[in-house]
């Protein structure tokens, strides 16, 4: 599992409270992503950090805000969870630095519904 | 558009009978294709990666292919178990560093399931 752990690992919260999730590393990766995955859907990039306060937008960022303070942890932020922000998430990390055969390991996700 | 697209939705099996699942891609510039395996409630983990010059590679019971001519790869599943029901998703990158997340592509998933 590469170490990647994610907190809460289920979550019920009510529309327009803010809610965070984290992901933990232990392995000082320098990528880092969130994605969602919806029935129907393929999963989809939320956000990514290639670094320490480097962040960047993926495909369904609106309503999704990123920070990354430490190597170790990825926060994901809904600043005012909808009810279409009910998915499964999952952070990643990418070993390696080149731009070919990178492995991605994933995190066992977090269930958020927001009622 | 850059597109991945998977086949059958979703299967059931016999254990031990063998399995083919494909994919057909849409991407350009193409980098490499993994095929990855998700256990109910849990994350995708990867099976294979291939890149264009590759046509074959194993893990286990696991055999993917690519056509790099044709945009298609299938997974072969050999002698299926019962652990093998998950969803199969197949991802291909494409190309460019960017220093980005390789532009991964995600199809939808197979739904494998292997009854006794």
């Amino acid at each position: 599992d590469a170490g990647i752990t994610q907190s809460p690992r289920h979550k019920v919260t009510e529309t327009g409270t803010p809610v965070t999730l984290r992901c933990h590393q232990t392995e000082n990766h320098r990528y880092m992503y969130w994605y969602r995955q919806d029935p129907g859907h393929g999963l989809r990039l939320i956000h990514y950090s290639y670094g320490v306060k480097d962040t960047d937008k993926g495909e369904v960022s609106d309503g999704y805000s990123v920070s990354r303070s430490k190597t170790e942890d990825f926060l994901l932020t809904l600043e005012s969870a909808t009810s279409s922000q009910t998915s499964v998430y999952f952070c990643a990390i990418r070993t390696g630095m080149g731009s070919g055969s990178y492995e991605q390991y994933f995190g066992p996700g977090t269930r958020l519904t927001v009622t | 558009k850059n597109q991945v697209e998977q086949s059958p939705q979703s299967l059931i099996i016999l254990e031990g009978k063998n399995c083919t699942l494909q994919c057909n891609y849409t991407v350009s510039p193409f980098s490499n294709l993994r095929w990855y395996k998700q256990d109910t409630g849990r994350g995708p983990v990867s099976l294979t990666i291939m890149t264009f010059s590759e046509n074959t590679k194993s893990n286990g019971r696991y055999t993917a292919t690519l056509d790099a001519d044709t945009k298609q790869s299938s997974l072969h599943i050999t002698a299926s178990q019962l652990s093998d029901s998950a969803s199969y998703i197949c991802v291909v990158s494409a190309g460019g560093y960017g220093g980005s997340q390789g532009n991964l592509i995600f199809g939808k998933g197979t739904k494998l399931s292997v009854k006794p």
